[in-house]
C-alpha cells in the first residue's frame, strides 16, 4: 500500500511567520506531488504542485520537493488568518493507471 | 465558467435506499474520479474512470456504482450495500492519468443516513 504521511496538527504559528508543512511518501517512484488547501465544509483547492527535486515558488507559497529523502514541503510566508485551513499532500505514482493518494491533511491555524 | 458540478449538495439517505449523486464537467478532461471523505481520514478512491465506457474500482469500491456513457458525466450510486454511507463525496477530474494530471475538484455532496 502506497503512503502518504502527514501529521494532522494542528500547527498554530502566529500572524506574519512562516507556515512549514511536511509530507512524506512511501514510493520511490513517485513522479508528481500536490499541495491542496482544503477550508472546512469545502473541496480541495489546488495550490501549487512540483515535479523536480528543488523548490518552486509562487507568491507567499513555496514546494520543496527532496526525492532521496521521500519528502515534500509546503512553506507560507507572511502567514494570514485566512491561511487557516487543512493542507492535503498528494502523490501521483508512476507505473500503469497514475493513481493519486492523498494524505489526510495539516490543519493549520494562524493566529492574529 | 469551466468547473466540476455535483448535485445535490446535501442528500439524506433512508435505511436499504440507493441514492445518486451526480456529476459533470465541462473542462473536457478525460479522466474523472469519484473519492469519499471521513473526519480524520484523507480522501479515498472510490472508482475512477480514464475514458468514456471504462471505469475501474479503487481502494473503497464496494457498495457503489458509477457509469461513464458521456465524458463530461460520471454519475455515482450508492447502494444498499454500502454499510457506512455517511461521508463527504468528492467528484474530481484531470485533464489525463498522466503524471503531470492535475486534479480538480467539484464543490462535494454531503451524504446523510437516517
Amino acid at each position: 500500500q502506497k503512503e502518504v504521511e502527514q501529521n494532522s496538527g494542528p500547527l498554530s504559528v502566529p500572524e506574519g511567520a512562516i507556515a512549514s508543512l511536511n509530507c512524506t511518501y512511501s514510493d520511490r517512484g513517485s513522479q508528481s506531488f500536490f499541495w491542496y488547501r482544503q477550508y472546512s465544509g469545502k473541496s480541495p483547492e489546488l495550490i501549487m504542485f512540483i515535479y523536480s527535486n528543488g523548490d518552486k515558488e509562487d507568491g507567499r507559497f513555496t514546494a520543496q520537493l527532496n526525492k532521496a529523502s521521500q519528502y515534500v514541503s509546503l512553506l507560507i510566508r507572511d502567514s494570514q488568518p485566512s491561511d487557516s485551513a487543512t493542507y492535503l499532500c498528494a502523490v501521483r505514482y508512476s507505473g500503469g493507471y497514475q493513481k493519486v493518494t492523498f494524505g489526510i491533511g495539516t490543519k493549520l491555524q494562524v493566529i492574529p | 465558467d469551466g468547473g466540476i458540478t455535483q448535485s445535490p449538495k446535501y442528500l439524506f439517505r433512508k435505511e436499504g435506499q440507493n441514492v445518486t449523486l451526480s456529476c459533470e464537467q465541462n473542462l473536457n478532461h478525460d479522466a474523472m474520479y469519484w473519492y469519499r471523505q471521513d473526519p480524520g481520514q484523507g480522501l479515498r478512491l472510490i472508482y475512477y474512470s480514464q475514458i468514456v465506457n471504462d471505469f475501474q474500482k479503487g481502494d473503497i469500491a464496494e457498495g457503489y456504482s458509477v457509469s461513464r456513457e458521456k465524458k463530461e458525466s460520471f454519475p455515482l450510486t450508492v447502494t444498499s450495500a454500502q454499510k457506512n454511507p455517511t461521508a463527504f463525496y468528492l467528484c474530481a477530474s484531470s485533464i489525463g492519468a498522466g503524471p503531470g494530471n492535475t486534479i480538480y475538484f467539484g464543490e462535494g455532496s454531503w451524504l446523510t443516513v437516517v
